[in-house]
């Protein structure tokens, strides 16, 4: 299994709280990526990262930052959470090289924003 | 807009028989089509994968067929069994390392 986990695994928090997700790599992987899985929607890209500080934004990035000071280590903050952000949220990472596009994606964190 | 769309949301399959989930897309753009695998509560599983100059990958009981001039993959799992019951989903490179996922599939292989 690729090295890679996320924490918090759950989380509850209130409207307007800002609320930090991690994602840790063990992998030395070059990309690194936050989703959300929502009904209907499957997974949609937040935000992605192709190095230590580049970012980039992806579908659904209103609402969303994400920093990346290490190789390791890719946080996606919600500035102000809002319900409609209430999700599970996944980081992946990949190498990116050659033909080696394979995502591995991490356990996930179940968000609830009441 | 949905740039790969999985117009099935759930397939049920005899043991033993074929399961076909079916993908389509709309960007010419890209280049590199995966399949994952997901259980609940778990993380996406890569399962397999094409490159868009080939039409064809096969991995065991997986293959994927690609058909470029209909935007359209496929992937076959031959014999199912009831461990291949999860959710699927399809996904589509595009330069820069960005990939769009599909809706996903839910597949239950009954014994």
């Amino acid at each position: 299994d690729a090295g890679i986990t996320q924490s918090p695994r759950h989380k509850v928090t209130e409207t307007g709280t800002p609320v930090t997700l991690r994602c840790h790599q063990t992998e030395n992987h070059r990309y690194m990526y936050w989703y959300r899985q929502d009904p209907g929607h499957g997974l949609r890209l937040i935000h992605y990262s192709y190095g230590v500080k580049d970012t980039d934004k992806g579908e659904v990035s209103d609402g969303y930052s994400v920093s990346r000071s290490k190789t390791e280590d890719f946080l996606l903050t919600l500035e102000s959470a809002t319900s409609s952000q209430t999700s599970v949220y996944f980081c992946a990472i990949s190498a990116g090289s050659g033909t080696d596009y394979e995502q591995y994606f991490g356990p996930g964190t179940r968000l609830t924003v009441t | 807009d949905q740039q790969v769309k999985q117009n099935s949301p759930s397939l049920s399959v005899q043991e033993g028989r074929i399961s076909i989930l079916n993908c389509d897309y709309t960007n010419s753009m890209f280049d590199y089509f995966l399949w994952y695998k997901k259980y609940p509560a778990e993380g996406p599983t890569f399962l397999i994968s094409i490159s868009s100059i080939k039409d064809k990958n096969e991995d065991g009981r997986f293959t994927v067929f690609l058909n470029k001039s209909a935007k359209h993959l496929s992937l076959h799992i031959v014999p199912s069994q009831p461990g291949d019951s999860a959710v699927y989903f399809c996904a589509a490179r595009r330069a820069g390392n960005q990939f769009y996922f599909g809706t996903g599939t839910s597949l239950t292989v009954i014994p």
